[in-house]
Order: C-alpha cells, then structure tokens, then sequence
C-alpha cells in the first residue's frame, strides 16, 4: 500500500527557517518524481515543487524561487523541502504527492495527509 | 506561466442532479487536465486524469471532457458523498503545475 507521511510543520516567525519531510513507502520511491502542493487556510491547492526520481532535477513556482529547496533521500525514502526566510503568506497546509505518467497524461496519484506551517509573529 | 480558470467557484445541488463544473485554460494544453476532489480536512483525490480518463475506483458517475483550453467535469447523478471542492489541474508544462481556484459543491 502507497503511503505518504509528512512532517515538521510548526509555528515560526516571519524571516523563519523549517524543514518539511515526507516519508515514502510501498512503491519504489527513486522511480518517481515527487512534488509539494499547498493550501493556504481557505483556499485552492498551489503547486510549490517538484524533484525528479534520480533529483538531478528541480523545478519551483516563482512564489518561492530562491527561499523553498526541494530535495530528496532515496536511500532513506524520503522526500524534504527546506524553507527559508519565511513569510506570512507562506502559511499553508503542505502536501507531498507522488507523479503518476502515462503517455499523455501527468498527475498526482498518491497524496501524504499533510503538515501545517504557520509563519506569524 | 499556463493559468487555471475553473467555474463556477461554488454550486449548490440536490442529491441525483447532473452537475457540470467547467476549466478553461490560458493556452491550449492538449488533453494535459486533471481533476481532483477534495472533502474537507483531507488530502485531494484524484478523479480524473488525462482530461476523460477515470482513476482506478472511481465511480461511473464522474466523467471528463474535453481538449485545448476547455475542460469539463460531469457528475451525472449526485450521491451524498460527492459534496466537496473540485479542483482541476494542468500538467501540460512539464513538472511545473498550476491549478484552478476550485468549485465548492454544496447541498441545496
């Protein structure tokens, strides 16, 4: 069975550093491309990330370009997001979801349960 | 960057109506849309891939349509549990995602 569980959401002041995990299990994590999805409270889902299999290759939103990173440990099964110099809007509800591919389709099959992320003085 | 319209942002419906939600797209994206539903508290779940093809358990009632920039998803006869968010995506730019604003669907 496909489970996605994240961790590490908090409170944290603006200009705050956290990081976020996800940890895999049930399929073989290094074959797919991972993502981070949140949620402001009361809003629609905003892709934030998202990492290759091997994580040779990132991508982000340009809302976060240059604060959040994207990486992970395919060794540990693991999927991490590091963010810095955080801001109130960056508070959010975040979300891993795994890449599912066909041929002409792109999508997110498996989604984790979430972690909340607070940024507030 | 490929913006996401979806309409309406909130329905009200009754138990077995046929409800139609509507995405538009910024530019042409193929048949690269997705629908997800969401209740709240919990993660979305995937309905629909591909713009018209159904995920692996998802009930008959729900189908997709559509190609280029405008998408619908259709919910034929509406069941008690089918009262959520929608919200649809666009995965034509490769690992660069966006989704629309989402369609509340409450009961009437």
């Amino acid at each position: 069975e496909v489970q996605l569980l994240e961790s590490g959401g908090n409170l944290v002041q603006p200009g705050g550093s956290l990081r976020l995990s996800c940890t895999a299990s049930g399929f073989t994590f290094s074959n797919y491309a991972m993502s981070w999805v949140r949620q402001a409270p009361g809003k629609g889902l905003e892709w934030v990330s998202a990492i290759s299999g091997s994580g040779a290759t990132t991508y982000y939103a340009d809302s976060v370009k240059g604060r959040l990173t994207i990486s992970r440990d395919n060794s540990k099964n693991t999927l991490y997001l590091q963010m810095n110099s955080l801001r109130a809007e960056d508070t959010a509800v975040y979300y891993c979801a795994r890449r599912f591919r066909e041929l002409t389709s792109d999508a997110f099959d498996f989604w984790g349960q979430g972690t909340m992320v607070t940024v507030t003085s | 960057d490929i913006q996401m319209t979806q309409s309406p942002s909130s329905l009200s419906a009754s138990v077995g109506d046929r409800v139609t939600i509507t995405c538009r797209a910024s530019q042409s994206i193929s048949n690269y849309l997705n629908w997800y539903q969401q209740k709240p508290g919990k993660a979305p779940k995937l309905l629909i891939y591909g713009a018209s093809t159904l995920q692996s358990g998802v009930p008959s009632r729900f189908s997709g349509s559509g190609s280029g920039t405008d998408f619908t998803l259709t919910i034929s006869s509406l069941q008690p549990e089918d009262f959520a968010t929608y919200h649809c995506q666009q995965s034509y730019s490769t690992l660069m995602y966006t989704f629309g604003q989402g369609t509340k669907l409450e009961i009437k």
